[in-house]
Formats: structure tokens, C-alpha cells, sequence
């Protein structure tokens, strides 16, 4: 079956860093993809990666191991704003996207 | 503004009757797609459509109905709802050419069968 995990909730205070990490078993890899939701709203797109590495968004980082099925979303400098669910997504061979449950953030003071 | 709007807000409906949600992209997307999100599961596709005039199943189709007459509307049918179809149903487009591009969401319609 299809698989992707997240951790269900992270904790995180204000100005810090923090990484959210993803792994994922899919029938084929077209690309993971992150979104943001905050309470009560749609999700909105953050990142896309299908090549190995880091790629780097302002205070928004995303990093993909094709091999290990792995990827992370790391945060800086973090802010009150950033308190929301992140969503972790992968296009699998269909190119369908198979949705994490999503991790939620909590930023405190 | 160019988006996706999603009617109605929320709804509450009994069981047993029919209910369409709609829902309209003014951004001439190609492709549109149908989701629900419950808690502590990720987004679900219910049905898609890659061009006007075609439809296909998503993962969890059974007891919905889709069209798409034109680019722009669509409509998201249960035909005799069910309280296992209260969750929140969101409608979302992308350009379509590639096959990964970056979809965007309406704001969702709440639905409680009772």
C-alpha cells in the first residue's frame, strides 16, 4: 500500500528553528510537495522537489533522499503565523497525489 | 481576484438526501479535483477531471458523483448522503500539463450528515 508519515504534532517556540520530517512508500515517485493549512482554511503550496537536495525558499527550506524516501521541511526564524498544519505530499506513479495526515505546529512565545 | 470559490460555506443534511457542492476556478485551469479531510487523515482524492469533459475515480469515489460540462464548474453530487460523508470537501485546480503542478484549493465546504 501507500504510505506517508509525519509526526502528528510539534512543538516549537518563537525565533527557533524546527524541522518536519516526512518519509513515504508509494507505487512510484513523481514529486513530494509541501503545503501549509492553518485552522479552518485551504491548503496553500509551499515546495516541490523530485530531485535529491535542499531547496531553499526564504525562511522555508525543503530537502528530498529519493533513496530513503525521505524529505524534511525546515522552518527558521520561526513566528506566531507559522503556528498551522504542514502537509506532506507525493505523486505517485499515476501522478495522483497521496496525502500525509499532516503534522501540526505549535509556535509558543 | 483569480481563485477557486466553494459553495455552500457548510451545510447540515440529513441522511438520505441528495446534496451537491459546487464549485468554480476562474484561473482556466485544466484540471480539478475533489478531496475530503477528516481528522487525523491526510486528504483524500474523491474524483478528478483532467480536461472538460472528462472524469475519472479518485480513492474514495463510491457514493459521490462529478461532471465537468466546462472549464470552469465542478459540481461534486451525493446522490442519498450518509453520515459517513460528514467531513469537509475541498475543491481544488492546477494547470494540468505536466501532471505535478502546484494545486490550489477552495476554502471548503463543511458537511454534517445526520
Amino acid at each position: 500500500g501507500q504510505n506517508i508519515d509525519q509526526p502528528t504534532e510539534m512543538t516549537a517556540t518563537e525565533g527557533a528553528i524546527v524541522q518536519i520530517n516526512c518519509t513515504y512508500q508509494t507505487s512510484g515517485f513523481n514529486g513530494l510537495f509541501w503545503y501549509q493549512q492553518h485552522a479552518g482554511e485551504a491548503p496553500t503550496f509551499l515546495s516541490y522537489n523530485v530531485l535529491d537536495g535542499l531547496e531553499e525558499k526564504g525562511r522555508f527550506s525543503s530537502f528530498l533522499s529519493r533513496s530513503k524516501g525521505y524529505s524534511y521541511l525546515l522552518l527558521k526564524e520561526l513566528q506566531m503565523k507559522d503556528s498551522a498544519s504542514y502537509l506532506c505530499a507525493v505523486a505517485d506513479s499515476n501522478y495522483q497525489l497521496i496525502w500525509g495526515a499532516g503534522t501540526k505546529l505549535i509556535i509558543k512565545p | 481576484i483569480a481563485g477557486i470559490t466553494q459553495a455552500p460555506t457548510s451545510q447540515i443534511l440529513a441522511a438520505g438526501r441528495r446534496m451537491t457542492l459546487r464549485c468554480t476556478q476562474d484561473m482556466r485551469h485544466n484540471a480539478m479535483y475533489w478531496y475530503r479531510q477528516d481528522l487525523g487523515l491526510g486528504l483524500r482524492l474523491i474524483h478528478y477531471s483532467n480536461t472538460a469533459g472528462t472524469t475519472g475515480k479518485g480513492e474514495v469515489p463510491d457514493g459521490y458523483s462529478v461532471s465537468r460540462a466546462n472549464t470552469d464548474d465542478f459540481p461534486l453530487t451525493l446522490a442519498s448522503a450518509v453520515p459517513s460523508q460528514t467531513s469537509v470537501y475541498f475543491c481544488a485546480s492546477s494547470d494540468g500539463l505536466t501532471g505535478t503542478d502546484t494545486q490550489y484549493f477552495g476554502p471548503g465546504t463543511r458537511l454534517t450528515v445526520l
